[in-house]
């Protein structure tokens, strides 16, 4: 079975542009979560996408949005884009929308992108 | 929200030495995992352990929900095992949700 895929793995853009990332799940799966991750700040929960509806959302500005489709692929946009938002952008799968009983999350490569 | 703290920060081991992470929290959680961060960036999970202990090869890990902590153990390293371990809580965030948070990470560099 193949594992999370993201698209592209390496961009770089300027300061005020938009950029769209792109994750597939795993093959079945329904849930699909964003994070980012920083040298200063970790590893930030973004948001959950689960049957195209974001069903939680981390404390990100709105410049951060995201959507989901039928086929469960979700991407994630940034708009007006800033130095700080250098970083790995990573998305997680999971069979189920995330629980208190807790499931499993598989995580992608990554999209690193680049502000400049 | 939350709290996640990893110890130690950093850990350099000679191949075939023995090493404890730890990952304490500050709440009660539903569940926790470990994830190993391999230098390209991919996390690769390598437990779901919301409490007692687990094994997978030379890696085990324990988890004492009731005492809030969790500790991963790493036996006879090699050097594959560098990158940065990961500790990351389940817990309820509001409005029905629930959601992961990570702490900082160990950077283990292992040397032959």
């Amino acid at each position: 079975k193949a594992g999370v895929t993201q698209t592209p793995r390496y961009l770089i853009k300027t300061r005020g542009q938009q950029v769209t990332l792109s994750c597939s799940p795993i093959s079945g799966h329904r849930s699909v979560s964003w994070y980012q991750q920083t040298p200063g700040q970790g590893l930030q929960f973004l948001f959950e996408y689960f049957s195209e509806t974001q069903r939680n959302k981390g404390n990100f500005p709105g410049r951060f949005s995201g959507r989901q489709f039928s086929n469960s692929r979700s991407e994630m946009n940034v708009s007006t884009l800033e130095l700080g938002d250098s970083a790995l952008y990573l998305c997680a799968s999971s069979l189920f929308r995330t629980s208190g009983s807790g499931e499993t999350q598989y995580f992608g490569p990554g999209t690193r992108l680049l502000v400049l | 929200g939350i709290q996640v703290e990893q110890s130690p920060p950093d850990l350099i081991l000679q191949e075939g030495a023995n090493s404890t992470l730890r990952c304490n929290f500050s709440d009660s959680v539903n569940n926790l995992q470990w994830f190993h961060q391999n230098p390209w960036g991919q996390l690769i999970n390598l437990f779901y352990i919301p409490s007692g202990t687990k094994q997978n090869g030379r890696l085990s890990a324990t988890t004492v929900a009731t005492e809030r902590y969790s500790l991963l153990y790493i036996s006879s390293s090699q050097t594959t095992d560098s990158g940065v371990y990961f500790c990351a809580v389940l817990a309820y965030s509001g409005a029905g949700s629930y959601q992961l948070t990570f702490g900082k990470g160990t950077k283990l560099s292992v040397i032959p």
